[in-house]
């Protein structure tokens, strides 16, 4: 089945700087590969999602990459704002259809 | 409509209550899934249902046992918990569960802490 293995952990940014957060993947049937932000006591909530058949997407401030022959995709955050500050997950659907998650990255943004 | 909606939002209970959470859309998907998610970790997977016939149960003790009435609803009913048990229980749906495509919706949760 997919693993997802999610760094770093934690990461700590000025307000205004870019923030990187990469995943890697096992399974090369994977086709979906989502990204989901979680604030303090609340659902996971769809952020950017991008499949297999592109490399890059963007929407405004976020972007996604994905490199399938690494088998590993990045969230790219930019001009971060303190609102980004969450808990940001990345997800691959394996050929089973089932969404497995990465361990999660605390995004802190200082003002 | 587009949100799953889970009642109630807190719960509750000690080891030898019976409870059940429950979960709502009205989105016409046909696939619906509970999720647990202690905190500080991913959201695992717990059960699948497809076209209201259980799916995947990904080795879930029998102290959980989810049910599907219907295609609009889900429950999950809690026996004999144990403390451990404690966590924040989030349902989710998709238009179909066999599908690359689909895009995972989660509702609120409900956040259960067993005594």
């Amino acid at each position: 089945g997919e693993n997802v293995e999610q760094h770093p952990s934690t990461l700590s940014v000025q307000e205004g700087d870019s923030a990187v957060i990469k995943c890697t993947y096992s399974d090369s049937a994977s086709n979906y590969f989502p990204w989901y932000k979680q604030e303090l006591g609340k659902r996971p909530q769809l952020i950017i999602d991008i499949r297999s058949n592109v490399g890059e997407k963007k929407d405004q401030r976020i972007a996604v990459t994905l490199n399938k022959t690494a088998k590993h995709f990045s969230l790219h955050i930019t001009e971060t704002q303190p609102e980004d500050s969450a808990v940001y997950f990345c997800a691959g659907r394996d050929s089973s259809y089932k969404l497995i998650f990465g361990s999660g990255t605390r995004l802190l943004v200082r003002p | 409509d587009t949100e799953v909606t889970q009642t109630p939002k807190h719960l509750v209970m000690g080891m030898t209550n019976k409870k059940s959470l429950k979960c709502e859309q009205h989105m016409g998907h046909r696939a619906m899934y509970w999720y647990k998610q202690k905190a500080k970790k991913p959201p695992e997977l717990m059960f699948v249902y497809s076209y209201e016939k259980l799916s995947i149960n990904e080795s879930v003790p029998s102290r959980f046992s989810p049910e599907c009435p219907n295609s609009s609803l889900l429950n999950l009913h809690l026996h004999a918990l144990q403390p451990e048990d404690s966590a924040l229980y989030l349902c989710a749906s998709t238009p179909r569960a066999d599908s690359g495509a689909n895009v995972l919706t989660f509702g609120a949760g409900s956040r259960l802490t067993v005594l």
